[in-house]
């Protein structure tokens, strides 16, 4: 079965520092990844996803940037985290065809400070 | 106008009662409906899928879809205090790209 990893489940950072999320997902091949962020009460917002490795698009401009090393592995990154950064990010992955959801990680809970 | 619009609640309804969660969308040319629950504090978890018109069940859940009408609604029977949560409407929409474009949540409160 597949199963999707992410870590850590909770980050409190100071502003100007870097960041890197891992997602991992396992028992799937060449999935469809995505990183959303939620802030607190808010929707999910679409932040990057990614069709296979080395390839990501970008829904929002903003001071993060993502990457997919390997067909498993998906990362966010920033070099300096601002306080809009705070939330709680989600990874999800996707087998391939429409008929099928996102399943999410669990997330992690991301407070600059 | 927002691509998937549900209406933020909170939806209040009494332990054993049966909730209406209801969710429309703007593209025609979507076909495949979810809906996720998401307890505070945890990830969104995937409840139902439909893709055709008419009703679909699973246990006290109903979802239910009307492509006419472009809605989608999620029935919960004897609503249970465990309920209580932001129900997440998706929709795979052709118009961006075949991917699942998200409501932004009605929460339920389930009273006992």
């Amino acid at each position: 079965s597949q199963t999707i990893h992410q870590w850590p489940a909770t980050l409190v950072q100071p502003v100007g520092s870097p960041l890197s999320l891992e997602c991992t997902v396992e028992g799937t091949s060449n999935p469809n990844l995505y990183w959303y962020r939620q802030a607190a009460g808010r929707g999910l917002q679409l932040l990057f996803y990614s069709v296979g490795i080395g390839q990501i698009s970008s829904e929002v401009p903003q001071n993060l940037s993502a990457s997919r090393p390997q067909d498993w592995q998906f990362i966010l990154s920033s070099k300096k985290l601002l306080l809009s950064d705070s939330g709680f990010y989600l990874c999800a992955w996707r087998g391939t065809g429409t008929n099928y959801g996102y399943t999410f990680g669990s997330g992690t809970r991301l407070t600059v400070v | 106008q927002k691509e998937v619009e549900q209406n933020s609640g909170p939806l209040s309804v009494p332990e054993g009662a049966i909730a209406s969660l209801n969710c429309t969308y703007s593209d025609r040319g979507s076909q495949s409906f979810f809906w996720y629950r998401q307890y505070s504090g945890k990830s969104p978890e995937l409840i139902m899928s439909i893709y055709s018109n008419g009703d679909k069940e699973d246990g006290r859940f109903t979802a239910q879809l009307n492509k006419a009408s472009q809605y989608v609604s999620l029935l919960i029977r004897d609503s249970q205090p465990s309920d209580s949560a932001t129900y997440l409407c998706a929709v795979n929409s052709q118009n961006a790209g075949n991917m699942l474009t998200f409501g932004g949540g009605t929460r339920l409160m389930v009273k006992p």
